[in-house]
């Protein structure tokens, strides 16, 4: 297991488009967190799956953002009609139920234009 | 008030120096991560601790939980090390989700 993968690194598009990234975390890993971080500031929650359930979603997840995990192992974050303000670095985490650790990705750098 | 506060801010230090970077929290935490982050790059987890004393290198980190407060140090400071450094806790119920400091701007001049 090489680790929580992200894909993309990085993604440039332009303002109005959709965008997906997609997340995949450290096999038998149920817990799962979605993180953004922008310019100058620490990393901010997002999001959090236990499984394939969503159990918590912070208020900086507006509307045009939707976080899924079917199957409860990859997860995907999907913005509509990017806004410039959504540039940001987009981390995802993973933790098993057993350990206090969390593991990171390295992340997905988005610059919306 | 952030629930998680670094500092400083920014530092900058000469190549050989030792730094020291800190970490204050008031919230219940069950573990507290180091971070490295390089400019454009993505996180690095240096260090995982839930109590002591970690050491890796030319990194060391300790925490003491009566206080809430974690350092980071670096011993003989080399150019390699100028990164974003940012501590994160782990909230010790609910769903465990991280915290994260603002992080602190380390340049290493030669």
């Amino acid at each position: 297991d090489t680790g929580v993968s992200q894909n993309p690194r990085h993604k440039i598009t332009k303002r109005g488009q959709n965008v997906t990234f997609r997340c995949d975390p450290i096999s038998e890993h149920n817990r799962l967190y979605w993180y953004r971080q922008t310019l100058g500031q620490g990393p901010e929650f997002l999001t959090y799956f236990q499984n394939e359930a969503q159990l918590e979603k912070s208020r900086l997840l507006s509307d045009r953002f939707s976080a899924e995990r079917p199957k409860g192992s990859f997860s995907t974050l999907e913005i509509q009609r990017t806004e410039q303000g959504d540039s940001a670095m987009y981390l995802c985490a993973s933790s098993s139920p057993f350990s206090v650790e969390a593991f990171f990705g390295q992340g997905t750098r988005l610059t919306v234009v | 008030k952030n629930e998680v506060e670094q500092s400083p801010q920014n530092l900058t230090a000469q190549e050989g120096e030792f730094i020291t970077i800190n970490c204050s929290y008031s919230v219940g935490i069950s573990a507290l991560h180091w971070l490295q982050q390089h400019p454009g790059g993505g996180i690095v987890s240096l260090f995982m601790l839930s109590s002591g004393k970690k050491k890796h290198g030319r990194l060391i980190a300790t925490i003491n939980i009566q206080e809430k407060h974690s350092s980071l140090h670096i011993t003989a400071s080399h150019p390699r090390d100028s990164a974003v450094y940012i501590c994160a806790v782990r909230e010790a119920s609910g769903t465990y989700k991280y915290i994260f400091g603002t992080g602190t701007r380390l340049k290493v001049l030669a």
